[in-house]
């Protein structure tokens, strides 16, 4: 079975760029949540989204939007990126919207110049 | 203002030996609690959790107890094998049986098992 997959796995934009990043999920799963990881920290949280709706959001502005596709894929948007967005972009994916049961992917390095 | 610390970045720990990697948090609403393990390239992977009930949690070598008077919660690893040396997190969560499954993690704790 393939796991929850993302993409790109590596990308460089320059500030003020947009970027939009992807998600699948593990078949089946119908949770999606998306989370940041700078480097020297943990994962911090910005989207959850189970069944298509939206049902938790972290503490980002709201240049980050994210969204849940029929087949329960998703995409995290980030728009006028800053220096600060640099990070790991995790997306965790899950049958129910409960973390014990979260498979991550691998991961998007975003590097904004 | 970290909810959840871990105030150990790095643990050196001998093969066959006990490793305890520890985790403390501040929220009281906290009802729900998860330890990830990390490699290099690869997203974390949940190894064990334990719920506010309950004060031990046990899945073949690895153990979770927590102490909820002194928001404290450990992790014990034994024996200790070269394949556990990865980067661990502490996550918790305060809507256990709600709907927005948001965990917070602690910035993370490094084994190394030589």
């Amino acid at each position: 079975d393939a796991g929850v997959t993302q993409s790109p796995t590596h990308l460089i934009k320059t500030r003020g760029q947009h970027v939009t990043l992807r998600c699948s999920p593990i078949s089946g799963h119908k949770s999606v949540s998306w989370y940041q990881q700078v480097l020297g920290q943990g994962p911090q949280f910005i989207f959850q989204y189970y069944e298509k709706e939206e049902r938790g959001r972290g503490n980002f502005p709201d240049r980050f939007s994210a969204r849940q596709f029929p087949n329960y894929s998703s995409e995290l948007n980030v728009n006028a990126l800053l220096l600060g967005d640099s990070a790991l972009y995790l997306c965790a994916s899950s049958v129910r919207d409960r973390g014990d049961g979260y498979t991550f992917g691998s991961g998007t390095r975003l590097t904004v110049v | 203002d970290q909810q959840v610390k871990q105030n150990s970045p790095s643990l050196s720990v001998q093969e066959g030996r006990i490793s305890i990697l520890n985790c403390d948090y501040t929220n009281s609403m906290f009802d729900y609690f998860l330890w990830y393990k990390k490699y290099p390239a690869e997203g974390p992977t949940f190894l064990i959790s334990i719920s506010s009930i309950k004060d031990k949690n046990e899945d073949g070598r690895f153990t979770v107890f927590l102490n909820k008077s002194a928001k404290h919660l450990s992790l014990h690893i034994v024996p200790s094998q070269p394949g556990d040396s990865a980067v661990y997190f502490c996550a918790a969560s305060e809507d256990y049986g709600g709907s927005q499954g948001n965990l917070i993690f602690g910035k993370g704790t490094k084994l190394s098992v030589k």
